[in-house]
């Protein structure tokens, strides 16, 4: 069971544009919602997350949008920069000692173009 | 401060082979996580360490697959016997306790399997 859907597969940005990606999730008992960014040939790191207790974080360049009631998720990545160039993911899990039990999206590979 | 450190980087081995990964998780990092990303994939949990016990190994097909965690700081996973379809790269990630949401990833060891 996919529970946690990401969009798009790829993206391609120029440089300075806004970059959104998607995420969908079934399980209403995910309480915590991060997002990961992966260079090729490394781990993935985390990049910024959110709680359902807030419809927005904001960290730097990087925004979480939180909608709740219809159980959606979103990075906005402002001025995008060619370094941002990586796979990015959604993931999503319940809350207490469940945190770092992961539920990841299928990715989207970002390619900002110079 | 050292990240989480996994070895080998790189193997490979002939189907019915065994294989075993090491990972050692960041200093005071009780939690540990072996986590499989296929090609294209975004990560999936197969076992979840609290000190040196499995509280979560449901997704860890017991039939080939083993791990342990002797003392409690770094791990083992085992495969055996290697198939085809075990090809993937194997991602251990450790959190402290009073971060679990906070993932910290190795760089992987990327298993090939022929």
């Amino acid at each position: 069971q996919q529970q946690v859907k990401q969009s798009p597969q790829s993206l391609i940005v120029q440089k300075g544009g806004i970059s959104i990606i998607n995420c969908a999730y079934e399980n209403t008992a995910f309480d915590y919602f991060p997002w990961y960014q992966q260079f090729p040939g490394k781990g993935p790191a985390l990049l910024i997350a959110i709680r359902p207790d807030v419809s927005e974080k904001k960290e730097g360049r990087f925004t979480i949008s939180f909608n709740k009631s219809a159980k959606q998720f979103s990075l906005h990545i402002m001025d995008s920069q060619p370094g941002d160039s990586a796979t990015y993911f959604c993931a999503a899990s319940k809350g207490g000692t469940s945190y770092g039990k992961l539920t990841f999206g299928q990715g989207t590979i970002l390619t900002v173009h110079p | 401060e050292a990240g989480v450190v996994q070895s080998p980087r790189y193997k490979i081995i002939e189907k019915k082979q065994p294989v075993a990964f090491w990972c050692n998780p960041i200093s005071g990092h009780n939690t540990l996580y072996w986590y499989l990303q296929n090609l294209g994939q975004g990560p999936e949990l197969l076992i979840r360490y609290e000190n040196e016990e499995a509280v979560d190994d449901s997704q860890l097909p017991k039939d080939r697959f083993s791990a342990e965690r002797l003392k409690g700081v770094d791990s083992t996973l085992k495969i055996q016997p290697a198939e085809l379809g075990d090809s993937a790269v194997y991602l251990c990630a450790s959190s402290s306790r009073d971060r679990l949401g906070e993932l910290f990833f190795g760089e992987g060891s990327r298993l090939t399997v022929l």
